[in-house]
């Protein structure tokens, strides 16, 4: 159970165009999502919580206008990366708390390259 | 602001051998402590979440103990096999649960 569902797992764009990346939880329903960020040989960066029915919450840092979370249902969060550019190259994750509670940790998708030319 | 630190940052041993992998955090004031393996190019996979109010938490050959008043966790591995090669992620939950910190990660290489 509690499983967090990403796709695509790898995309290929071209500069200036945006990309969508889907968060599923396939077996629970998740009121809450988070979006990280990883570069090469780095740990996860948190970018935003994504909120069911509401606006999400971004890091410092992090561009609201370019990296515009959706999360219209209780299964379904989406990060779209806007007028892409190489810079945002990167490994993507989602995650959600485990439906048992948060006593019982976060369960992550399986990510999602995305590469900008 | 938590930080969270791991080391070594890289480890490469025989197969077999017992290890070691170290995560320390700034802020004791955790709601709980997650360990994570991410295999090259994927996601995270949980291991072992230890709670605040506990020592440590066994899985199989993994058992993570966590003391908070020093700020500490340990991850250790008996027996390593080949399988076990991956990067090991230490993650300090704290606002209520709310927020994970991750640590700078520890990759492991479990030669034959």
């Amino acid at each position: 159970g509690a499983v967090v569902s990403q796709h695509p797992s790898w995309v290929i764009c071209k500069s200036g165009t945006s990309v969508k990346i889907e968060c599923r939880s396939l077996d629970f329903q998740a009121t809450t999502m988070f979006w990280y960020r990883q570069f090469p040989k780095q740990s996860l960066m948190l970018m935003a919580t994504s909120n069911e029915g509401s606006k999400a919450t971004y890091e410092q840092g992090v561009e609201k206008d370019k990296f515009l979370i959706n999360h219209a249902s209780l299964t379904l969060s989406t990060l779209t990366v806007t007028s892409a550019h190489p810079e945002d190259s990167s490994f993507y994750i989602c995650s959600a708390v485990n439906p048992r509670g948060m006593g019982y940790g976060y369960t992550f998708g399986s990510g999602t390259r995305l590469t900008v030319v | 602001k938590q930080e969270v630190t791991q080391i070594p940052a890289a480890l490469s041993v025989p197969e077999g051998e017992n290890l070691v992998l170290n995560c320390s955090f700034t802020d004791s004031a955790i709601y709980n402590l997650q360990w994570f393996r991410q295999d090259p190019g994927k996601g995270l996979t949980s291991l072992l979440l230890i709670q605040s109010s506990q020592r440590e938490q066994t899985s199989g050959r993994l058992n993570a103990s966590l003391d908070k008043s020093s700020g500490r966790s340990t991850l250790y591995i008996a027996a390593s096999q080949p399988g076990d090669s991956a990067t090991y992620l230490c993650a300090a939950i704290t606002g209520g649960g709310n927020k994970l910190t991750f640590g700078t990660g520890t990759q492991l290489k479990v030669e034959l």
